[in-house]
């Protein structure tokens, strides 16, 4: 059981808009930032998204993050086949003196 | 260009302790900020941190693993090395280490290709 809450899938055609949501409590997202990575399958993790909506140089700018309370999301606009792929949130926990904890992962399908 | 691999025993039997390391370039493990973080992936599931080690030797573990996890550095030669005792076969995944640095909040921007440790007897 993730500590992070996420859809266990989502889907969605070419060129379509999705959302993919991650939902904490006042110990992780409630009080910091939100990560997003994407795993391609059969490859290591991606960072895609850090401190809720910025994206690391090289990820296009379909892909974008918000954060409200204690859930986030993760959107991806015009979708496209390569995007489909394990998606997953992480962030910072503040209790037991702090720790990483990560969603439980979206498997996106493009249809 | 940052680099990571991670590099160990491929098996262990129950009860073991796994050494793995995680040997890096493109970037030095002094420079304030700097990080390298350990995560893991059993077969079909999903993402679990294990543990982070910083530039100042500030380091934290998963409060599940705590007890059997220790990280260390080697800065002179790139390397960070985890060390998980008591194995058991529900310790079966792909461990991964990762670059961090404090400008990207606690989040991992270049990982390594991941090593598959089998527990098995």
């Amino acid at each position: 059981q993730s500590v992070l809450t996420q859809p266990p899938s989502a889907s969605g055609t070419p060129g379509q808009r999705v959302t993919i949501s991650c939902s904490g409590s006042s110990s992780n997202i409630g009080s910091n930032t939100v990560n997003w990575y994407q795993q391609l399958p059969g490859t290591a993790p991606k960072l895609l998204i850090y401190s809720n909506n910025q994206r690391p140089s090289g990820v296009p700018d379909r892909f974008s993050g918000s954060k409200s309370g204690t859930s986030a999301s993760l959107a991806i606009s015009g979708l496209q086949s390569e995007d489909e792929a394990d998606y997953y949130c992480a962030a910072w926990d503040d209790s037991l003196n702090g720790h990483v904890v990560f969603g439980g992962g979206t498997k996106l399908t493009v249809l | 260009q940052i680099t990571l691999k991670e590099s160990g025993p491929t098996l262990v039997k129950p009860t073991q302790t796994l050494t793995l390391t995680c040997t890096f370039s493109g970037f030095s493990l002094s420079p304030s900020g700097v990080g390298v973080g350990w995560i893991r992936q059993p077969p079909g599931k999903a993402l679990e941190w294990l543990a982070f080690i910083y530039w100042n030797d500030y380091k934290r573990s998963s409060p599940s693993l705590k007890t059997r996890l220790t990280i260390t550095k080697d800065t002179s030669k790139n390397q960070v090395v985890l060390t998980m005792t008591n194995m058991d076969p529900v310790d079966t995944a792909t461990y991964y280490c990762a670059h961090t640095h404090l400008r990207v909040g606690l989040s991992f921007d270049s990982w390594g290709q991941g090593t598959l440790v089998t527990v098995s007897s």
